[in-house]
């Protein structure tokens, strides 16, 4: 069965600050992974994906992600933070063929100005 | 193109009523899945159709249940509702290389 595993519950920093979120995924097969952001009060937009290729990632907002085969992993990071990035990050797998994602619990992030 | 549309955005409904609530995917998907948003379990995913058939359930009860038309919109419902169903009902449009989420429908039961 997949599964996705976010380290942090709730993340909280100062702007200009690094950003690392942790995701750790378990599939047995070809995998396409994804990061989502709920911005307060909105629906989930997607930030990034990989699919194939390249493992580092680039997406919307100054945010990418690395894809460790080996680790299992497809953490997300920004340089630096700003107040507006405030909002609730998810990781999601999904199996190369399948239509169904599963999604980690989130991890809110709070960025204080 | 026009996005992913959910209707309506927002319900009240009474336990043991029943709801029905639809999606309409992007122009050209012709897969469409639902997941349950709540603060507890975060998000779950109910079930997945691909042109009128469904290919994938989670774990929810019977209560639970969709379809989908020809046009590839999907409608889910849920019958006899509990204090429990109140959430985020979010549906996702699926192309070949990309899924998107609708704005979702909040439901709540009284």
């Amino acid at each position: 069965a997949q599964s996705v595993s976010q380290h942090n519950h709730h993340v909280i920093l100062s702007e200009a600050a690094s950003l690392e979120l942790g995701c750790n995924y378990s599939y047995g097969g070809t995998v396409n992974l994804f990061w989502y952001v709920q911005y307060p009060g909105q629906h989930l937009q997607l930030l990034l994906k990989y699919f194939s290729g390249d493992p580092l990632v680039k997406g919307i907002k100054g945010f990418e992600a690395e894809f460790i085969k080996s680790k299992f992993s497809f953490n997300l990071r920004k340089p630096s933070v700003q107040w507006s990035d405030t909002a609730e990050y998810f990781c999601a797998v999904k199996g190369t063929n399948a239509g169904k994602s599963t999604f980690g619990d989130g991890t809110t992030l709070t960025v204080k100005p | 193109k026009a996005g992913v549309t959910q209707t309506p955005r927002y319900l009240i409904k009474t336990r043991g009523q029943q709801v029905t609530l639809s999606c309409s995917p992007i122009s050209g998907h012709r897969s469409v899945s639902w997941y349950q948003q709540t603060p507890g379990q975060g998000l779950q995913f109910l079930f997945e159709y691909f042109s009128e058939t469904q290919r994938n359930k989670g774990n929810f009860p019977g209560r639970f249940s969709g379809r989908q038309f020809s046009n590839s919109r999907s409608e889910m419902n849920v019958s006899t509702l509990e204090l429990g169903d109140s959430a985020l009902y979010l549906c996702v449009s699926r192309g070949s290389y990309e899924q998107y989420f609708g704005p979702g429908t909040r439901l709540t039961v009284t």
